[in-house]
């Protein structure tokens, strides 16, 4: 099955830099790579998704990029804010419905 | 709120007893799906349904977990004699086909 990997588990920037969360993927035939962002708490929800024949998609201060060669994709936040502290989940699928997600990552942003 | 709504919130239970949480959807998807996130981890896929048919079913759903949703609209997920590793945060997520899935709130399960 599908494997998801994501680094880094933590990270902390103060605000105004920029984050980057990269994940990894083992199933080649994924077509579908959503990001959620969960406060604590909380239910998970999307922030930005991409498909396999898309290498970027960006909205607003968020950014995800897609490497389909090396399996791999990144969320890149610009500008950080501390209301972007949060745990984000990477997540790939082959079929439409199983979203297989990686492990987190907590953000923390400092004023 | 017309959002993914999940009942109970939470729900603690001694082992061996069993326990039924429920999911409303978003009216008009038809597509609902369980998943379990426990502590560190990201959610877990367990099942989906398109309308009332369960299609998928993880090898994470053992024989003690059911699921159904006799008229395609809420869902429920029972799990029989419940074990202390069951304690997770139960989550329902819907989606009009392979559109965005929205997670509900999610009922967190402690099996004591």
């Amino acid at each position: 099955g599908e494997n998801v990997e994501q680094h880094p588990s933590t990270l902390s920037v103060q605000e105004g830099d920029s984050a980057v969360i990269k994940c990894t993927y083992s199933d080649s035939a994924s077509n579908y790579f959503p990001w959620y962002k969960q406060e604590l708490g909380k239910r998970p929800q999307l922030i930005i998704d991409i498909r396999s024949n898309v290498g970027e998609k960006k909205d607003q201060r968020i950014a995800v990029t897609l490497n389909k060669t090396a399996k791999h994709f990144s969320l890149h936040i610009t500008e950080t804010q501390p209301e972007d502290s949060a745990v984000y989940f990477c997540a790939a699928t082959n079929s439409g419905y199983a979203l297989n997600f990686g492990k987190g990552t907590s953000l923390l942003v400092t004023p | 709120d017309t959002g993914v709504s999940q009942d109970p919130r939470h729900k603690i239970t001694k082992r061996g007893q069993n326990v039924t949480f429920r999911c409303d959807p978003i009216s008009e998807h038809n597509r609902l799906y369980w998943y379990r996130q426990t502590l560190g981890q990201g959610p877990e896929f367990l099942t989906y349904f398109q309308n009332e048919a369960q299609l998928e079913k993880s090898r994470l759903l053992s024989d003690r977990f059911s699921a159904e949703r006799p008229k395609g609209s809420f869902s429920t997920l029972e799990i029989q004699r419940t074990e202390q590793g069951d304690s997770a945060m139960y989550l329902c997520a819907s989606s009009l086909g392979g559109s965005e899935q929205f997670f509900g709130p999610g009922t967190r399960l402690t099996v004591l």
